[in-house]
């Protein structure tokens, strides 16, 4: 089946520290990417896609890059801000289906000043 | 272009009665996903509807749950007889064409005393 494996979190750093959220997945078809970010109280936005291997989605200072060989992809960012502090989702879609979304169970980011 | 709109935002009901939680999608979309965000956890998909037509509803329950996207109006998620367990954040979604990045509504928290 298809399913997405994150980083536990949660995840606590220093205002311009360095950010990594580390995103795998198994699917039976070939998926596209994504990393959605959920702020307090709020409905998840799109912060990033890839759709296919070697892609690399960015936003906002935000990178990931679609690792078909390692079925990875990554969320980074140099230098973190206290508005990033926020739940970050990695998840798929598989085409040819219904194109509905698997999600990890999200990690929680929080940037001190 | 107001974005995907859901309400009510927060639903309090007590067990035994019944929820009804209405999305609109963004204009011109035509396709709506359901997930459901149960405390601390991703979210699950739960249904993908089309203007009239249920295209996947694996995700789910099979008592008490429905779903319908008619051809005027907002999509309804509608509970039946809710239970404790029932308590969670329910998100719509919606895309135009069912193969692109799907833009999520600030979602219906449902609480069950």
């Amino acid at each position: 089946g298809n399913s997405v494996t994150q980083m536990e979190g949660p995840v606590t750093l220093s205002e311009e520290a360095f950010l990594t959220i580390n995103c795998t997945y198994t699917a039976t078809g070939y998926p596209s990417l994504f990393w959605y970010v959920q702020y307090p109280g709020e409905g998840l936005q799109l912060l990033l896609k890839a759709t296919k291997a070697d892609d690399k989605g960015s936003n906002k200072g935000f990178e990931a890059t679609y690792r078909k060989e390692t079925t990875s992809f990554h969320l980074e960012k140099g230098s973190v801000q206290v508005s990033d502090s926020a739940v970050y989702f990695c998840a798929l879609s598989v085409r040819g289906g219904s194109e509905k979304l698997v999600f990890g169970k999200g990690t929680k980011l929080t940037v001190n000043p | 272009n107001a974005g995907v709109m859901q309400n009510p935002r927060h639903l309090v009901r007590r067990r035994g009665q019944e929820a009804r939680l209405r999305c609109s999608p963004m204009k011109g979309h035509s396709h709506v996903y359901w997930y459901r965000q149960l405390p601390e956890e991703g979210l699950k998909f739960m249904v993908y509807l089309q203007k009239e037509n249920i295209i996947d509803e694996s995700g789910m329950p099979k008592e008490r749950f429905s779903a319908e996207f008619p051809k005027e109006g907002p999509s309804i998620l509608r509970i039946q007889q809710v239970v404790r367990g029932d308590s969670a954040a329910y998100f719509c979604a919606s895309s135009p064409r069912g193969i692109d990045e799907q833009y999520f509504g600030p979602g219906t928290r449902l609480t069950v005393t």
